[in-house]
């Protein structure tokens, strides 16, 4: 079975700066998806972004990017630019391709604070 | 367009009480699926389906019933309430492998 962990349970970032979110994962199959999903205080699920584990150029989303190491089996999250709205938990999430169903195993969280 | 889909968003129960979660989606999605969020956690699967009349076990599935009877709704039993069950649930699907996962706003519900 599969297991993602976030080692960071909070993070705290300066309004305009940087701040990078890890995440580690544990699997035997070659062929995945990782995603970060981010969870405001409205408890929505919202997609950041999202990783094919076959493509060797990192995911890039506006203010959002990762720097995905297969080999080290690492998926970190870097938001630039911080903003308010960013303050939220943020999970990271694997997705097997070699299992049926859209199943995705979840990390613990990271709750990130961002102080104006 | 909706998306997903959830009722009720919030609901008290005591031990030993039944209900259903239901779940719903417009999107004519295939794959559904029910979690369950929980204090330093994550979010962990509950059941889940790839399609009307198809359904299967996740990590958590003891004291939940599912079905899929049409595309768009799946809805999640608890059979006999229990404190533990004290949890956010959400309900999240998909339109196949790989692609997006769109999630409800959750259900808390609380086991007294």
């Amino acid at each position: 079975a599969q297991t993602v962990t976030q080692s960071q349970p909070e993070m705290s970032v300066q309004e305009a700066e940087t701040v990078t979110l890890s995440c580690t994962y544990d699997t035997s199959e070659s062929d995945y998806y990782l995603f970060w999903y981010k969870q405001p205080p409205s408890r929505q699920m919202i997609l950041v972004i999202r990783q094919e584990a076959y493509k060797q150029q990192n995911a890039t989303e506006n203010r959002f990017s990762v720097n995905f190491q297969k080999a080290a089996k690492s998926f970190s999250l870097k938001i630039s630019d911080s903003q308010l709205g960013d303050a939220a938990m943020y999970f990271c999430a694997y997705r097997s391709m070699e299992t049926s169903g859209s199943r995705l195993t979840f990390g613990e969280g990271t709750q990130l604070t961002v102080n104006p | 367009n909706a998306g997903v889909t959830q009722t009720p968003k919030f609901q008290v129960l005591k031990t030993g009480q039944s209900m259903t979660l239901q779940c719903a989606q417009d999107m004519n999605h295939e794959y559904m699926s029910w979690y369950r969020q929980d204090p330093g956690m994550g979010l962990r699967l509950i059941h889940y389906s790839v399609g009307a009349g198809i359904t299967d076990q996740g990590e958590v599935p003891n004291g939940y019933n599912v079905s899929r009877s049409t595309t768009e709704d799946f809805p999640l039993r608890l059979l006999s309430a229990a404190p533990s069950q004290t949890s956010v649930y959400f309900c999240a699907s998909s339109y196949a492998s790989g692609y997006e996962q769109y999630f409800g706003p959750g259900t808390r519900l609380t086991v007294t």
